[in-house]
This record gives structure tokens, sequence and C-alpha cells, in this order.
């Protein structure tokens, strides 16, 4: 079954450093790839996406790019801010077939913390 | 434009009772989905409605169940709850019939159960 593994957290960066957020995806059709994000007390927010090979989605200064050949969408971000500290999700839907509507497999999320 | 509401936000219930959380998508979107989640499983797919018809269904026990109204609000149902039901139940809604993945969700109903 489709599958997606993320890296484990809680990730901890001061404001203005680097941000990689590693995903990679096991999936049965040709998926589209997606990052959630979810705010304190909020529900998920969809970030960016990607339907196909070597797309790069991008939103709020997040990129990520999808990787057939390493079966990976990793985000990033080049500078970070205390506004960004949430809970990460990566995701992928796989429209093979009439069981995915609806349906999105996710990572198990990546805690973000920035500090001033 | 309103977003996804979810009511009710918290609820307590004990072993053996049943729980109805309700979902209104936003304006005009047909697709309601519902997730699961935990500490310990993360996100999971419950089921899947559109035009008051279920298309997709998860890997949960016949305890889950929905339904879909006209109105493209929707409901779902705990029967007999577990203490391992405990979680945060999120709705998301789509406008589109296809399976974008672009998915709009709730703030939750989280449920404890004791």
């Amino acid at each position: 079954g489709d599958s997606v593994t993320q890296m484990e957290g809680p990730v901890t960066l001061s404001e203005e450093a680097f941000l990689t957020i590693n995903c990679t995806y096991t999936a049965t059709g040709y998926p589209s790839l997606f990052w959630y994000v979810q705010y304190p007390g909020e529900g998920l927010q969809l970030l960016l996406k990607a339907t196909k090979a070597d797309d790069k989605g991008s939103n709020k200064g997040f990129e990520a790019t999808y990787r057939k050949e390493t079966t990976s969408f990793h985000l990033e971000k080049g500078s970070v801010q205390v506004s960004d500290s949430a809970v990460y999700f990566c995701a992928l839907s796989d429209p093979a077939g009439g069981t995915s509507y609806g349906k999105l497999t996710f990572g198990q999320g990546t805690i973000l913390t920035v500090h001033p | 434009k309103a977003g996804v509401t979810q009511t009710p936000r918290y609820l307590i219930k004990t072993r053996g009772q049943q729980v109805t959380l309700s979902c209104s998508p936003i304006s005009g979107h047909r697709s309601v989905s519902w997730y699961q989640q935990t500490p310990g499983q993360g996100l999971q797919f419950l089921f899947e409605y559109f035009s008051e018809t279920q298309r997709n269904k998860g890997n949960f026990p016949g305890r889950f169940s929905g339904r879909q109204f006209s109105n493209s609000r929707s409901e779902m149902n705990v029967s007999t709850l577990e203490l391992g039901d405990s979680a945060l139940y999120l709705c998301a809604s789509s406008a589109l019939a296809a399976n974008t993945g672009e998915l709009f969700f709730g703030e939750g109903s989280r449920l404890t159960v004791l």
C-alpha cells in the first residue's frame, strides 16, 4: 500500500536558519504530493503541492520538488521565522482507481519550533 | 467565505456510549472526508462522501459510520465507544468531484473517551 515517511522531529531552529524536512514515499500509482501545515489550535492547511515529476511547489517561501527517481518531496525554506512554528505533514494522493476519493496518506508530521 | 465548521469542538464520553459529530463544508463544496488524528497512528482516513454517497472508506471497524445530507453537511457516528477512540476527528471538504488532494480542513472535534 501507499506510505509516507517523514524525518523524525521535533526540529528546533533559530530565526533566519535554513529548514529542511525530509519526506519519502511509496505508492502503487503516480501520486500527487503535498505539504500540509497545522498551526497551533487550527486545522490543516495546504502549503504546497506538486502533481508530476520535477514539478516544484512553492508558497510563503517554502519549496519542495517532486523527485520520482528518489521518491522524495523534501520541504525547504531559506530563512524561517517564528511564525513558521507549526506541525508539517507530507502527504500523497494516489489517483489510481476509485479508492482514492477524499483520501490522503499522511506522514507522521514534524513539529517545527523557531526561536527568536 | 466561511471555512469548514465542525461541532462540537470538544466532548467527553464514557466507554460503550455513542457519539455523533457534525461537519458543515465550505459553501459549494460537495465532497466531505473524515480523518482520525491520534499521537500514535497519526492522520488516518475514515471515509469520503459526495452527493450523499459514500465513495471511499478506510480501514476502520463498522462502529464508525457516516452520512451526508442533501445540503452537503455530513455527520459521523461512532457507536460502542472504546478508550482507543479518543482522538481529534477532522473533517475536510473539496470543491471537486475528482480527487485532487486539495482539501480544506476544519479545526476538528476532540473526543475523549473515559
